[in-house]
């Protein structure tokens, strides 16, 4: 059974880069037909898509963060990551890798990280 | 202001059946799958529907999605004090290129 697990720094300053990695278990990251991508949740707001990579082809970001955001795949050490540049504390958020989108009807995300902005 | 919209809130007694609406657009819901995920605090969030209308194994029947034109709907059935949680509609959006969620919806079981 696929597992995704978040890890990175759980404080980050602001302006600075915030850099998080998703680790697979049971599963391989180069599967084909599959977007790996990140979805977050800002202390009580709602879930917002932050981007999307399918495997082997194009990246997908919310044109919100689109200047600010890079999400790469590791296929050596089965891990994809997010780096979000130049963070405030509206960055402030419970970070969830996750397998999405996905028409499949399988749920792969992982528990999701708390990483706050702050100096 | 999220693309997708939904009522802030629901409610219902035990027993009862209530509906969570989510409204978007042509370039949106019309056109693409949605998804209806399950949020209690501090977990992930949980599949109740994919592909529209569709239940993952193991989400019990009560839980039921359709979708119409630019809308979509989750109807909860039966309901039991254990459905009190966040709601979210989620869909891939052609024009911004991207995932959109809908703002959610915070059930509650009276």
């Amino acid at each position: 059974q696929l597992q995704l697990q978040e890890s990175g720094p759980g404080l980050v300053k602001p302006s600075e880069t915030l850099s998080l990695t998703c680790t697979l278990s049971g599963g391989f990251i180069g599967s084909s037909s599959v977007y790996w991508g990140w979805i977050r949740q800002p202390p009580g707001k709602a879930l917002e898509w932050i981007g999307s990579m399918y495997y082997g082809g194009k990246s997908y970001y919310n044109p919100s963060l689109k200047s600010r955001v890079t999400i790469s795949v590791d296929t050596s050490k089965n891990q994809f990551s997010l780096r979000l540049n130049s963070v405030t504390a509206a960055d402030t958020a419970v970070y969830y890798c996750a397998r999405w989108p996905d028409n499949s009807g399988s749920h792969f995300w992982g528990q999701g990280t708390l990483v706050t902005v702050s100096s | 202001q999220s693309v997708l919209t939904q009522p802030p809130s629901a409610s219902g007694t035990p027993g009862q059946r209530v509906t969570i609406s989510c409204s978007g657009s042509m370039s949106n819901i019309q056109y693409n799958y949605v998804y209806w995920y399950q949020h209690l605090p501090g977990t992930a969030p949980k599949l109740l529907i994919f592909r529209n209308n569709q239940r993952p194994s193991g989400v019990p029947d009560r839980f039921s999605g359709s979708k119409s034109g630019t809308s979509a709907s989750l109807a909860i059935s039966g309901l039991r004090s254990e459905d009190e949680a966040d709601y979210y509609c989620a869909t891939w959006d052609d024009s911004l290129t991207g995932g959109v969620f809908g703002g959610g919806t915070r059930l509650t079981v009276l």
